[in-house]
């Protein structure tokens, strides 16, 4: 079984100010790892993965997000925010190990407010 | 990039109807294509997997008689919604696999509103 919590309903943040949203996961194997973005009425656009190599993922539009083995966390990071970064976030993964077909599971998402 | 697009962006319908939704994708070859669904401000919930050329597999307690999928091609999949209801008025979005499987691109959505 595979799962994902992203613990934040909202978060609220400047704009200019770093901006970190929050996700754990849950797998009984090796993890894929995914954020997306949504804005209203639209479908996801793919910000960045975690596959293997590098714990530090650069991804789209500034965004980065460190994977952690240790603490199963994959929070997303911006070092400063934008009004046009609110959105709603959402993380994902896919158990690698038992999954061929690439089935995502994915966390509640987080609204983000950047206020200017 | 790849582009995956869905038609109708929005549908309203009456009860009892049947409503189809179509996902292309524009400019690749899904051969795994996948269909969500979104209730306002909450995650998606994947109803159904779609291979081309074979029966789509559903999700525990997705009704398969309720939400046909059809993946005829390797760049169209479409979903039915019989005999509609308004606890079906929901965002359904599809995504289509390119390449490997850690690569999907999503569809803008469709907003079905059922009356």
């Amino acid at each position: 079984a595979q799962s994902v919590a992203q613990p934040e309903d909202q978060v609220n943040v400047a704009e200019g100010n770093p901006l970190t949203v929050k996700c754990t996961y849950s797998v009984s194997g090796n993890p894929y790892l995914f954020w997306y973005v949504q804005y209203p009425n639209r479908g996801l656009q793919f910000l960045l993965k975690y596959i293997t190599g590098d714990n530090l993922v650069k991804g789209s539009y500034g965004f980065e997000a460190e994977f952690n083995k240790s603490q199963t966390s994959f929070h997303l990071k911006k070092p400063s925010a934008l009004v046009s970064d609110s959105a709603l976030y959402f993380c994902a993964v896919r158990d690698m190990t038992t999954d061929s077909w690439g089935k995502l599971q994915f966390g509640a998402g987080t609204q983000v407010v950047v206020t200017p | 990039g790849a582009v995956v697009s869905q038609h109708p962006s929005r549908v309203i319908c009456k009860s009892g109807t049947s409503v189809k939704i179509e996902c292309r994708s524009l400019d690749f070859q899904a051969t795994t294509m996948f269909w969500y669904r979104q209730f306002p401000k909450q995650s998606l919930m994947l109803m159904a997997t779609s291979n081309e050329g074979s029966k789509a597999t559903y999700e525990q307690g997705v009704e398969k008689d309720k939400f046909l999928i059809n993946h005829a091609s390797l760049t169209l999949s479409t979903l039915t919604v019989t005999s509609a209801h308004p606890e079906d008025s929901s965002f359904y979005i599809c995504s289509a696999r390119a390449g490997g499987p850690d690569t999907q691109y999503f569809g803008p959505g469709t907003r079905l509103t059922v009356l």
